[in-house]
């Protein structure tokens, strides 16, 4: 099984539609989620950051994270089309040793085409 | 707001030849991270590196790479004989203010390796 699994799509829905994007994981150690997006050609954006189990809401981005069924979700609200572009789940677990740090496992990104 | 800067956008080596990629991290943060993503797979890390030395490598990172941090200010990843499985994206990341809680990277927009 796969460390971390994201359904890359393609992913094409019209403007103003809730987009749903899901990533599943398999390592129970991880406490630490993120959704980055990344447009053609450039780095990972950091765009929510979710602590352990719970909801976050950061305007039309609410992110969701499972832990029991270790299944994390991103949700788009009013989605626009500059919102097309590659989103990446990726999640660590912490370790607390000579200052070694937060190494992400990324899933394989979903391509989101939102048309106007 | 701050950025990881690197250079170049865009590097062709021949097969055998070493390169350095460079990277200016975001000044205060005390991380600093290689990733790479080959076309069509996954970000994929390669190496941490804190205190002025590496914390965490991943099996990709063999004797054919090195980091540096020669001054203050650049982070460097040397890759020696370059082969051409080699060519891919590869991102720069900090993360770690001083007095922060240590969470989210801020990615580079990366330098595309082709080996030929």
């Amino acid at each position: 099984q796969k460390e971390v699994e994201q359904d890359p799509g393609p992913l094409s829905v019209p403007e103003g539609a809730i987009v749903s994007l899901n990533c599943t994981y398999s390592n129970s150690a991880f406490q630490y989620f993120m959704w980055y997006r990344q447009y053609s050609r450039k780095g990972p954006e950091l765009l929510m950051y979710t602590y352990s189990s719970g909801n976050k809401e950061d305007g039309r981005f609410t992110a969701q994270v499972d832990k029991s069924s270790k299944y994390i979700s991103l949700f788009i609200r009013d989605s626009q089309p500059s919102d097309s572009a590659t989103y990446l789940c990726a999640m660590s677990a912490y370790r607390n040793s000579g200052g070694s740090n937060y190494k992400l496992t990324f899933g394989k990104g979903t391509l989101l085409t939102v048309n106007p | 707001e701050p950025e990881v800067t690197q250079t170049p956008s865009h590097q062709v080596t021949q097969m055998g030849q070493e390169v350095i990629l460079r990277c200016v991290p975001i000044s205060n943060h005390l991380y600093f991270y290689w990733y790479r993503q080959i076309l069509g797979q996954k970000v994929e890390f390669l190496v941490s590196f804190y205190n002025n030395e590496i914390s965490e490598k991943s099996e990709i990172f063999d004797d054919q790479f090195s980091v540096e941090r020669p001054d203050g200010s650049n982070f460097t990843l040397k890759i020696r004989s370059t082969k051409l499985e080699d060519s891919a994206m590869y991102f720069c990341a900090s993360s770690g203010g001083q007095g922060k809680a240590n969470y989210g990277y801020t990615f580079g927009s990366g330098t595309r390796l082709t080996v030929v």
